[in-house]
């Protein structure tokens, strides 16, 4: 079936550095993919929408200046973390529709762990 | 995204049938019910979907209830690599998925 992989899985960081997070679509094409973002022993939440060619859609509350998304081809979609702090310690996960049809199925990539020191 | 309600937790043993209720008293005409589940440390994995018919995969199976107001998601014989917490999702149609507390599952051997 198809696959999403994700990349790095784990990423230590010093505070203030940037952290870039690849999502690549393997066997398909995905205009539209989803970030998440889930704490310890909490739910995933949703961060934003990255959407092929244009401009991607934030969550209210998310700084769309901190949590930077490129979504330059079809098959890549690109989380760059600026500026990390501590509290953005996280599990960053991706997500995409398997198909252009409403109520399919999504299927996610493998999460980065992100630890800010 | 219309709520669901699940159990916290549940355990079973190996080998043995689990049932996994969900509750969605207000589901809409449209909205599908999603299953996905999530092992320790990965992304989420699909399970299994339906509408109003109860459905079969290699995974699971899902059974529906008449007024749609709950459904059941059944692992026919738990294993060990099935322990995770399993995910019951209203979709209208859209890709985004509102993912709620969900259900941790145990399995003992």
């Amino acid at each position: 079936g198809a696959v999403v992989s994700q990349h790095p899985s784990r990423v230590i960081c010093k505070s203030g550095t940037s952290v870039k997070i690849e999502c690549r679509s393997l066997d398909f094409q995905a205009t539209t993919m989803f970030w998440y973002r889930q704490f310890p022993k909490q739910s995933l939440m949703l961060m934003a929408t990255s959407n092929e060619g244009s401009k991607a859609t934030y969550e209210q509350g998310v700084e769309k200046d901190k949590f930077l998304i490129n979504h330059a081809s079809l098959t890549l979609s690109t989380l760059t973390v600026t500026s990390a702090h501590p509290e953005d310690s996280s599990f960053y996960i991706c997500s995409a529709p398997s198909s252009g049809v409403p109520n399919e199925k999504l299927f996610f990539g493998s999460g980065t762990q992100l630890s800010v020191l | 995204d219309a709520k669901t309600t699940q159990p916290n937790s549940m355990e079973s043993n190996e080998e043995e049938p689990v049932h996994l209720p969900c509750n969605h008293s207000t589901i809409s005409g449209t909205d599908y019910i999603h299953w996905y589940r999530q092992l320790p440390s990965q992304g989420p994995e699909y399970v299994i979907h339906g509408l109003t018919s109860n459905v079969n995969n290699r995974m699971a199976s899902l059974a529906i209830a008449e007024d749609r107001k709950s459904s059941t998601l059944i692992l026919h014989r738990a294993t060990l690599r099935d322990a995770a917490v399993y995910y019951c999702i209203l979709n209208s149609g859209y890709s985004t998925l509102t993912f709620g507390k969900g259900t941790m599952l145990l399995v003992s051997p």
